[in-house]
């Protein structure tokens, strides 16, 4: 069976530490893995990760994928208090149908 | 306005009654998705389509039907409504790759159907 686990989930943290949010798959045909993250209402797409060892970045949030031991990190350096939210990962098969989603890790950023 | 949008945004119904929940989006996406979230659980797929008249199973499909006659609309039918289908039901959408002929996995969320059944 697919499944994608996401460690911790949940983190408290102090406004500017660095977090690391963790997130492994066991995915038949792995195609690609996703991040979002999820505030109060839907969740937006933050990245796509198909490659091992490119990592993505956008401001102070960063990406990096490793096919081999089948799981992705995500990196949030000097938080604030906007970042507070869920964090979703997801995997996609091959074949374009099935985005399984992690259970999230709940990020509360305090000032 | 262009984008993906969900009505009615809350319903409360009784086991047993039919229940809709409509989707529509603008955006001429090829692929569309409805969701269910719930605590302990993150978002689990029900059903998806990749194009209209094309729809599939996804994890738990078990007591919804869903169509697409037209691109834009997607809805979902809960056709009698149990306490165990109480959630929040995402509805989203995907471009798909050139031609629309792979999901990317960029899906973009409508707000979402808080649905209480009692």
């Amino acid at each position: 069976e697919d499944k994608v686990v996401q460690s911790p989930l949940s983190l408290v943290v102090h406004e500017g530490d660095t977090v690391t949010l963790n997130c492994s798959y066991e995915v038949t045909n792995f195609r690609s893995l996703l991040w979002y993250k999820q505030e109060k209402k839907a969740p937006t797409f933050l990245f796509m990760l198909t490659s091992s060892g490119i990592e993505k970045k956008s401001g102070r949030l960063s990406s990096i994928l490793d096919k081999k031991e089948l799981f992705s990190i995500l990196n949030i350096t000097a938080t604030q208090t906007g970042d507070s939210a869920v964090y979703l990962c997801a995997v996609l098969n091959q074949a374009g149908t099935a985005l399984i989603f992690g259970k999230g890790t709940t990020l509360s950023v305090s000032s | 306005d262009a984008g993906i949008t969900q009505s009615p945004r809350y319903k409360i119904t009784e086991t047993g009654r039919q229940v809709t929940l409509m989707c529509h989006q603008t955006w001429s996406h090829s692929y569309m998705f409805w969701y269910r979230q719930d605590l302990g659980h993150g978002l689990r797929l029900i059903y998806y389509s990749a194009a209209a008249d094309i729809t599939d199973k996804g994890e738990v499909p078990d007591g919804y039907v869903v169509s697409r006659s037209k691109t834009e609309n997607f809805p979902l039918t809960l056709e009698s409504a149990t306490r165990s289908q109480t959630s929040v039901y995402f509805c989203a959408s995907s471009p798909g790759t050139s031609g629309g002929v792979r999901n990317t996995g960029e899906l973009f969320f409508g707000e979402g159907s808080r649905l209480t059944v009692l």
